[in-house]
């Protein structure tokens, strides 16, 4: 079964700032790489789907990139609200695993 | 507007088994694969398994022993069985819409299942 590993597992970045999550798998696939966000307390939204398509309604400061084993969230200009847990999956086939998760704080 | 609104018991018994469902409305139900996600308290997500509307299953291999997901096409529903429960499966359960489309795109509210004896 393939893996999926986040880096890092925690940030802490300043508002404005331009940060990057990365997503790596132990085994290359098509881009079935989806991004989720997590506020504390909340249900999991989902941003980014086919590894850099925006789902409808998600800021566009939010992008990712990648392919085969490697995969990124970038969140450009960092704002307060984007304070949450990221978590990577995979989707193309079970199992559909997720990566472990980043935490975003603010500095 | 896709809604998916979930149930069952909140307060299990070691070896017990957990049963929850998920009732879907709002848009169709063939064409997707219907999910099983859990969240440990303070801990990330683990896919749990899904399953189509024609009842194809996927499982976890972690779990696969013990869980049976199921679908009532007629009540636009399905189902997740989790048999001999420890404490380490309490967490949030969700239930959500999977395609190859766009993943896990539609999720249920969560259900706190605690494990206690």
């Amino acid at each position: 079964d393939i893996q999926m590993t986040q880096s890092p597992s925690s940030l802490s970045a300043s508002v404005g700032d331009r940060v990057t999550i990365t997503c790596r798998a132990s085994q290359g696939f098509y881009n079935y790489l989806a991004w989720f966000q997590q506020k504390p307390g909340k249900v999991p939204k989902l941003l980014i789907y086919s590894a850099s398509t925006l789902q409808l309604g998600v800021p566009s400061r939010f992008s990712g990139s990648g392919s085969g084993t490697e995969f990124t969230l970038t969140i450009t200009n960092l704002q307060p609200e984007d304070v949450a847990t990221y978590y990577c999956q995979k989707y193309n086939s079970a199992p559909r695993t997720f990566g472990q998760g980043t935490k975003v704080e603010i500095k | 507007q896709v809604q998916l609104q979930q149930w069952g018991a909140g307060l299990l018994k070691p070896s017990d088994t957990l049963s929850l469902t998920c009732a879907v409305s709002g848009g169709s139900f063939s064409g997707y694969y219907w999910t099983w996600i859990r969240q440990p308290p303070g801990e990330g997500l683990e896919w749990i398994g899904d399953i189509t509307h024609s009842g194809s299953t996927n499982y976890n291999p972690s779990l696969k022993s013990r869980v049976t997901i199921s679908v009532d096409t007629s009540k636009n529903q399905f189902s997740l069985h989790l048999t001999s429960l420890t404490a380490a499966d309490t967490a949030v359960y969700y239930c959500a819409r999977g395609s190859l489309v766009a993943s896990a795109d539609y999720w249920g509210q969560g259900t706190l299942v605690t494990v206690s004896s």
